[in-house]
Parts: structure tokens; C-alpha cells; sequence
């Protein structure tokens, strides 16, 4: 049973480009989370996509959009990146809202350095 | 803005010690979970607990949320170097799809 499968491993983008993080939940989920965790610190919630739309916000930028498609996978998008971007991006994977109350399954995450 | 605060945030031990971690905040959470996270990997759930005073165990690892669903432990008894990781503690507001994380405690467990 494949777990979170998040691409790519590792992205070294320029500052002002843009980048896709690209994310396959794990199989039976419906529900895709995105969070940036900082180096030393815990992960901060971006944003969480269900039915193809985005249902909830954390307190980031614009620059930060989602999609998801109706194979319940789910793409990151970061514009005018910043060096401040630089992060472990993960996506983590529920069924509808159970992942309150029963846990979320996380990928390995996408570790993307801007310079 | 809803905060949660771990402590401590780096913990250093020998094997066999027993160590606990704190997880504590001024708002109320649905659930408390909390995962372990290996270098270059993402968090792995360790439990979920969703009622006021409930303690579960698992092997070595006791965790308990608060009576007030305000604050979480996680006690490990005879530590060993496997336990090797950081610890994040994480709440579930009511009604949302959020995580709030903790910063974390990074714990080595030294042979």
C-alpha cells in the first residue's frame, strides 16, 4: 500500500522564478494538505484541498496556490519565489475530515532551496 | 492565533533514562497528535488522542492529554537509541483542517 509520494526529492530554484510541487496522496484518501517546515522548526499549514477545492488557508501569501485534481492528487505553486521559500515542503494525506481525530499520513516532503 | 509550545526543545540522555516531553497551549484543541520525524523524512503519527484526561500507551511511549484538551506529555520510559528523533506535538482546532505544530524536541539518545 504506497504511503504519500511527493515529487521532487530536492529543487534548487533562483529567487523571482516560480516552482510545481507535485503530491500523490495515500491510497484511499481523498484529502491533501500542504505545510512548510523551516529548518528547526515544526511544519506550518499552507493550505488543504478536498474535492478539488481549497477548504482551508493558513497564513500565507498569494503566492502560494493549489490545485487539486480528480485523482485526489494535489500540486504546490510558489511564485516570485523569495529565499525566505526555502523549506521541507510536505503534503500530508487524510480521508475527508477523519484526519483530525485518526491522524494524517505525511510524505518525505520536497526540500527546496532558493538562492 | 492559536500557539502550541513544546519543551524542552533539546534533550540529550543515556540509554535507559526516562525522559517526558511537554506540549502546552492557552487554546483548546479537538485532538492532539503527535509524530516523530526522522532527518530527510517526514512525520510519522505516533497516536492521536481526542478526549480530555485520556493516556494512551504504546510500548515504551505513554502520552496523555490534558483534562482541558489544552496540553499534552509524552513520557518515554528506558529511553534507547532507536527513540533517536524529533518529536512534534500537534492540534487539531475544532471545525478546521489545520495542524498547529509545536517547534518540536529533538531528542538523542546516547549508548
Amino acid at each position: 500500500d504506497a504511503g504519500v509520494t511527493q515529487s521532487p526529492t530536492h529543487l534548487i530554484k533562483t529567487r523571482g522564478q516560480q516552482v510545481t510541487l507535485r503530491c500523490s496522496p495515500k491510497s484511499g484518501h481523498d484529502t491533501v494538505s500542504w505545510y512548510q517546515q523551516a529548518l528547526g522548526q515544526g511544519p506550518q499549514f499552507i493550505f488543504q484541498y478536498y474535492e478539488e477545492e481549497e477548504r482551508q488557508r493558513g497564513n500565507f501569501p498569494d503566492r502560494f496556490s493549489g490545485h487539486q485534481y480528480p485523482n485526489y492528487s494535489s500540486e504546490l505553486n510558489v511564485n516570485a519565489l523569495l529565499l525566505g521559500d526555502s523549506a521541507l515542503y510536505l503534503c500530508a494525506s487524510s480521508l475527508g475530515d477523519r484526519g483530525q481525530n485518526y491522524g494524517y499520513t505525511f510524505g518525505s516532503g520536497t526540500r527546496l532551496t532558493v538562492v | 492565533t492559536q500557539l502550541l509550545e513544546q519543551s524542552p526543545q533539546f534533550l540529550s540522555i543515556q540509554e535507559g533514562e526516562n525522559l517526558t516531553v511537554y506540549c502546552n497551549s492557552s487554546s483548546v484543541f479537538s485532538s492532539l497528535q503527535w509524530y516523530r520525524q526522522e532527518p530527510g523524512e517526514g512525520p510519522v503519527l505516533l497516536v492521536t488522542v481526542v478526549t480530555g484526561g485520556e493516556v494512551k500507551k504504546l510500548k515504551r511511549l505513554t502520552f496523555q492529554f490534558g483534562d482541558a484538551r489544552k496540553d499534552s506529555s509524552l513520557h518515554i520510559t528506558a529511553a534507547q537509541p532507536g527513540d533517536t528523533g524529533l518529536y512534534l506535538c500537534a492540534g487539531a482546532p475544532s471545525n478546521t483542517g489545520k495542524l498547529i505544530f509545536g517547534q518540536g524536541t529533538t531528542l538523542q539518545v546516547k549508548p
